[in-house]
């Protein structure tokens, strides 16, 4: 069976710019979470969606937002990006809470 | 707060060899643990996930172990090949409510040396 699929693969934005990340969860997962990854801070919690339903947010600005269509995809926004927004986004799927997390293979966005 | 903490952060071991990565966490009321692998650049991949009532899950030369009461979980790799080179990482889930993330460690990155 398919994995979760993230597109795109590579991004490279300016600053101030605004940027959109996919993400495809498994067959009929239906929660999906997701995190950023830096070399400094390792890997810090997002946001995860339950049918269409933010239940959880990390602390991070409003600048990062996130939202799930009624397939389960689900897609983040990061608006005015800044250099430290440099990161590996990696989305997690579940079929619920308590039974593991799948990963996708990221999207490395980087801002110049 | 829930924290998670992974010692070593690197460690090189010959090929063959029977290594053991540590992984603690503050908090002993979690609902269960998973271990990842990660390489490079790449997403992370599940080796094994144990639940809060288990005290050890296997796959191949992978084998977890869980001692909730002391805030502990270990990943035995036996018999290290080339390719078991990756960052290792754990990470707790603090309860089933929904209403919690993943807390992860920083990851111990192996190498196994031909």
């Amino acid at each position: 069976k398919a994995g979760v699929t993230q597109t795109p693969r590579y991004l490279i934005k300016t600053r101030g710019q605004q940027v959109t990340l996919s993400c495809s969860p498994i067959s009929g997962h239906r929660s999906v979470s997701w995190y950023q990854q830096t070399p400094g801070q390792g890997l810090q919690f997002l946001f995860e969606y339950f049918s269409e339903t933010q239940r959880n947010k990390g602390n991070f600005p409003g600048r990062f937002s996130g939202r799930q269509f009624s397939n389960s995809r689900s897609e983040m926004n990061v608006s005015t990006l800044e250099l430290g927004d440099s990161a590996l986004y990696l989305c997690a799927s579940s079929l619920g809470q308590g039974v593991g997390y799948t990963f996708g293979s990221g999207t490395r966005l980087t801002v110049v | 707060k829930q924290e998670v903490t992974q010692i070593p952060a690197a460690l090189s071991v010959p090929e063959g060899e029977n290594l053991v990565l540590n992984c603690s966490f503050t908090d002993s009321a979690i609902y269960n643990l998973q271990w990842f692998r990660q390489d490079p650049g790449k997403g992370l991949t599940s080796l094994l996930l144990i639940q809060s009532s288990q005290r050890e899950q296997t796959s191949g030369r992978l084998n977890a172990s869980l001692d909730k009461s002391s805030g502990r979980s270990t990943l035995y790799i036996a018999a290290s090949q080339p390719g078991d080179s990756a960052t290792y990482l754990c990470a707790v889930l603090i309860s089933n409510s929904g209403n919690t993330p993943l807390v992860f460690g920083k990851g111990t990155r192996l190498s196994v040396i031909a």
